[in-house]
């Protein structure tokens, strides 16, 4: 079975500050990467995509992946009040339906 | 916009009922997913569809049945409701293939039993 490690606690970051969040996963051939965000009572949404080792930037959020290490993070830059939320990691592996989500990462942005 | 409707936002169900909780997606999704998240537990998978009257186990099955008679729509079952069931359900749909991964959430459904 697929895991999928989101540690640390809460993260609180002031205004404008970058938030990181980083995500381990055990099997070595998950593909396709995601971050899902939360917000308190919502429902889960997707917000970025990898699929590659390195970068990939979308407006002021950054997914990083290093499948040699097999993990990948999420940095925010300038965070807003409005980023606070609980950001999920997923993690696939090729032509499967299933995906498996870390347990989240909680982050605080303090005006 | 794709749209996962759930059909209902709070339950109260006594121990032993019969639960359904319905699930209706509008954009012609091949997948559907019926999820669970608990505080400290993350989003843990329940069943899912990929077709109509298909379906697989997810990780935590047991207690559960599911049906999806049409495309658009997937029901989950608890045929006997325990407590240990409370949690608040997330129903999902995606595309089949590449898109198989970009899941589209309903609003959930907080069940609570007694």
């Amino acid at each position: 079975q697929k895991e999928v490690e989101q540690n640390s606690g809460p993260l609180s970051v002031p205004e404008g500050a970058i938030a990181s969040l980083n995500c381990t996963y055990s099997d070595r051939v998950s593909q396709s990467f995601f971050w899902y965000r939360q917000y308190s009572g919502k429902s889960p949404e997707l917000i970025m995509s990898i699929y590659s080792n390195g970068d990939k930037e979308d407006g002021r959020f950054t997914a990083q992946l290093n499948k040699a290490s097999q993990y990948v993070s999420l940095l925010i830059r300038d965070s807003q009040p409005s980023d606070s939320a609980t950001y999920l990691c997923a993690v696939n592996s090729y032509g499967n339906n299933r995906l498996a989500f870390g347990k989240g990462n909680q982050v605080v942005v303090i005006p | 916009d794709v749209k996962v409707t759930q059909s209902s936002r709070y339950l109260v169900k006594r121990t032993g009922e019969k639960v359904f909780l319905e699930c209706v997606q509008d954009m012609d999704h091949e997948n559907m997913f019926w999820y669970r998240q608990d505080p400290g537990l993350g989003l843990r998978l329940i069943y899912f569809s990929y077709d109509v009257k298909m379906k697989e186990k997810g990780d935590i099955p047991e207690g559960y049945s599911v049906s999806r008679e049409k495309k658009e729509r997937f029901s989950l079952i608890l045929e006997s409701a325990s407590t240990n069931q409370t949690s608040m359900y997330l129903c999902a749909s995606s595309l089949k293939g590449y898109g198989a991964n970009v899941l589209t959430f309903g609003a959930g459904s907080r069940l609570t039993v007694l």
